[in-house]
């Protein structure tokens, strides 16, 4: 069992929007704003997306945005794409005895 | 241009070892902590131990703590993970990722471990 819990699954049509929740505790993403996500395709490492719950690596579209309230975490990714299909995972820091924790995934199919 | 490789996977019987390496490149090693990551086949990322850039602040993830070893060498530029005692539920995908800003920014494109009799 993840320590984050994600929805095992999104969906949205060409061009629409989707939000994926990450949902941890007050000792984690309650306590922090050292959420990041990670966009994961099919046999290939994991890539930075959102860091700090709401910044963007150099290179990452102005698609995806991540926000944050309270233990809740999500990431939107606007105007969705083909490519945009992937597996996200959420991150968020923990504590001292298991530093960085993680959501279960998100598969996201764009219809 | 960042690069992370790994080494070392490979086929260990259950109760065995394994020492895995990342060399890295394109940046200033001891400037960055360094973190190892695992994702079991079919499976979500884990987090398993995080070692600071000059070596001294190391942590481990419960399920490995006492098994893993992390330890690093800023002369070669090379991050490393003993794996004793080896478990069926350690078989995974092993990567090495940078850490930045509360995040790990860069990724190796993962070593697989399978423990199996």
């Amino acid at each position: 069992q993840s320590a984050l819990t994600q929805p095992p699954s999104a969906s949205g049509s060409p061009g629409q929007s989707v939000t994926i929740s990450c949902t941890g505790t007050s000792n984690d993403v309650g306590a922090y704003n050292y959420v990041s996500w990670y966009q994961q395709y099919p046999g290939k490492a994991p890539k930075l997306i959102i860091y700090e719950v709401t910044k963007r690596p150099s290179g990452v579209p102005d698609r995806f945005s991540g926000s944050k309230s309270g233990n809740t975490a999500s990431l939107t990714v606007s105007g969705l794409q083909a490519e945009d299909e992937a597996d996200y995972y959420c991150s968020s820091y923990g504590d001292i005895n298991n530093r960085w924790v993680f959501g279960g995934g998100s598969k996201l199919t764009v219809l | 241009e960042v690069q992370l490789v790994e080494s070392g996977g490979g086929l260990v019987q259950p109760g065995g070892s394994l020492r895995l390496s990342c060399a890295a490149s394109g940046f200033t090693f001891r400037n960055h902590g360094m973190n190892w990551a695992r994702q079991a086949p079919g499976k979500g990322l884990e987090w398993i131990s995080y070692i600071g850039g000059d070596g001294r602040a190391i942590y481990y993830a419960p399920s490995v703590k006492g098994r893993f070893t992390i330890s690093r060498d800023n002369g070669e530029n090379s991050l490393h993970l003993q794996m004793n005692s080896l478990r069926a539920e350690d078989t995974a995908v092993y990567y090495c990722a940078r850490d930045f800003r509360w995040s790990q920014d860069y990724w190796g494109q993962g070593t697989l471990v399978t423990v199996s009799s």
